[in-house]
């Protein structure tokens, strides 16, 4: 059974940098083809997705948000790692961990951790 | 970026009844699509993956069809359980993007 929990701060200051980590098992980010990524959602609006990390270190961004994040992996830790620079009140949201297989959609998720953007 | 749009923003009806929801690919997506349930407080949930498989949890009033640019989700006939917010989102190329939603809510 595949399970994922996110990890971090639920208040972070206009311009900071957000870290948050994806702890999971159920399955290893060694295995060929198994990805883990980030979606998010501000409170009543729609899903975005904006960042995974695949098993041979393919990391693919949102174009929209790609200068400000960087994902990582510790397969060790069975971790995923997200840092958003530069936060802003828009950013505010819940945030989702998420796993995958190449050519295949988002089949397991986190249940999700609310971050709010505020000074 | 491939744009999802989805329609109707709100569907208001009974249980028992059936649900017809739409999404359409701003370009062909061939059968990368797939549609997920989100009930409120919740993380959404995968219900159907290549626009017509029901993921593993889910009865068969749940059917996904469509193929390009447009699709289809229909609930044959609701249960209170189904009432919640779906969407649809596309896995053919990067980034991945999602529709904005249909909420089905009890009439």
């Amino acid at each position: 059974q595949i399970t994922l929990k996110e990890s971090g701060p639920t208040l972070v200051k206009p311009t900071q940098t957000l870290t948050l980590t994806c702890t999971f098992s159920g399955f290893s980010l060694t295995t060929s083809g198994v990805g883990v990524g980030w979606i998010r959602q501000p409170p009543g609006k729609a899903l975005e997705w904006f960042a995974l990390i695949y098993w041979d270190d393919d990391e693919r961004y949102s174009p929209s948000l790609k200068s400000r994040l960087t994902i990582t992996k510790d397969t060790s830790k069975n971790q995923v790692v997200l840092t958003m620079t530069n936060m802003d009140p828009v950013d505010t949201g819940t945030y989702y961990c998420i796993h995958t297989q190449e050519f295949y959609p988002f089949d397991a998720w986190g249940p999700g951790t609310l971050v709010t953007v505020s000074s | 970026e491939i744009v999802m749009t989805q329609s109707p923003a709100t569907l208001s009806l009974s249980p028992g009844e059936g649900a017809t929801l739409s999404c359409r690919a701003s370009q062909s997506v061939s059968s990368n699509l797939a549609w997920y349930q989100q009930k409120p407080g919740q993380a959404p949930r995968l219900l159907i993956y290549g626009a017509s498989t029901r993921a593993t949890g889910f009865p068969a009033r749940f059917s996904g069809s469509g193929s390009g640019t447009e699709f289809t989700l229909t609930i044959s006939s609701l249960q209170s359980e189904d009432f919640a917010v779906y969407y649809c989102q596309q896995y053919n190329k990067w980034p991945r993007t999602f529709g904005q939603g249909t909420k089905v809510e009890i009439k």
